[in-house]
């Protein structure tokens, strides 16, 4: 099995709501990432969880919180967001020891935050 | 810092024609070097990996990438294009910091094939 599923597939969101955004993946992967992407734009990292702990933070709003609960389960939880807010988050696994990585991406959120 | 420059934000090519995607790479170290295709309203999906094992990868779907060291590029190409190649394409470099992998990529290029 070699897919990383993501739920929902779309959200919509008011700015004053607070939702998740779900990210599985059973491959035994120890790495996992958040992405978001513009329209027509590529993918710009945001944070990157190394066997569960959270080891790269690209500077992203407190609005964006994520959260590993276990080394399959990735959550992206989102509060207070602005409409510029709204792209494609994408994530992502790797093994996390095999050089060169392979991240592994999941079809994606579409988020729209009105 | 690495990073990955795509020449060409557009692409079109007839069908059973010559594709070329460019992209050139910018690294101090000798790179990991990474192409990815995203159909329409999906995520992205691997193509091919350089590992310095072989300068030329072979990759999924007909594709396959040479590495240049002399040129710093890492062009993507397909001798025979297909209505279902019409995709983004991005080309991405990895950097390797105290274990951790971190991806950048370039800024894409769309392919559309004409029929």
């Amino acid at each position: 099995d070699t897919e990383v599923t993501q739920t929902p597939k779309h959200l919509v969101m008011g700015m004053t709501n607070k939702k998740s955004l779900k990210c599985e993946q059973h491959m035994g992967h120890r790495a996992m990432y958040w992405y978001k992407q513009k329209a027509k734009k590529p993918p710009e990292l945001m944070f990157v969880y190394s066997y569960e702990k959270l080891s790269i933070n690209e500077s992203v709003p407190s609005r964006f919180s994520p959260e590993c609960p276990n080394s399959s389960l990735l959550n992206l939880h989102l509060h207070a967001l602005q409409p510029e807010d709204s792209a494609l988050y994408l994530c992502a696994s790797s093994s996390g020891t095999l050089i060169p990585p392979e991240q592994y991406f999941g079809p994606g959120t579409r988020l729209t935050v009105t | 810092a690495q990073s990955v420059t795509q020449l060409g934000s557009h692409v079109s090519v007839s069908e059973g024609a010559l594709v070329l995607l460019r992209c050139n790479y910018s690294s101090s170290v000798p790179p990991y070097l990474f192409w990815y295709v995203q159909y329409p309203n999906q995520g992205l999906q691997l193509l091919l990996k350089y590992t310095s094992a072989a300068t030329l990868v072979k990759g999924i779907n007909g594709f396959e990438a040479e590495f240049k060291k002399s040129e710093t590029s890492f062009h993507l190409t397909k001798p025979s294009a297909h209505m279902s190649d019409a995709a983004e394409y991005f080309c991405a470099v990895s950097d390797l910091r105290l274990g951790n992998e971190k991806l950048t990529f370039g800024t894409g290029t769309r392919l559309t094939i004409i029929p």
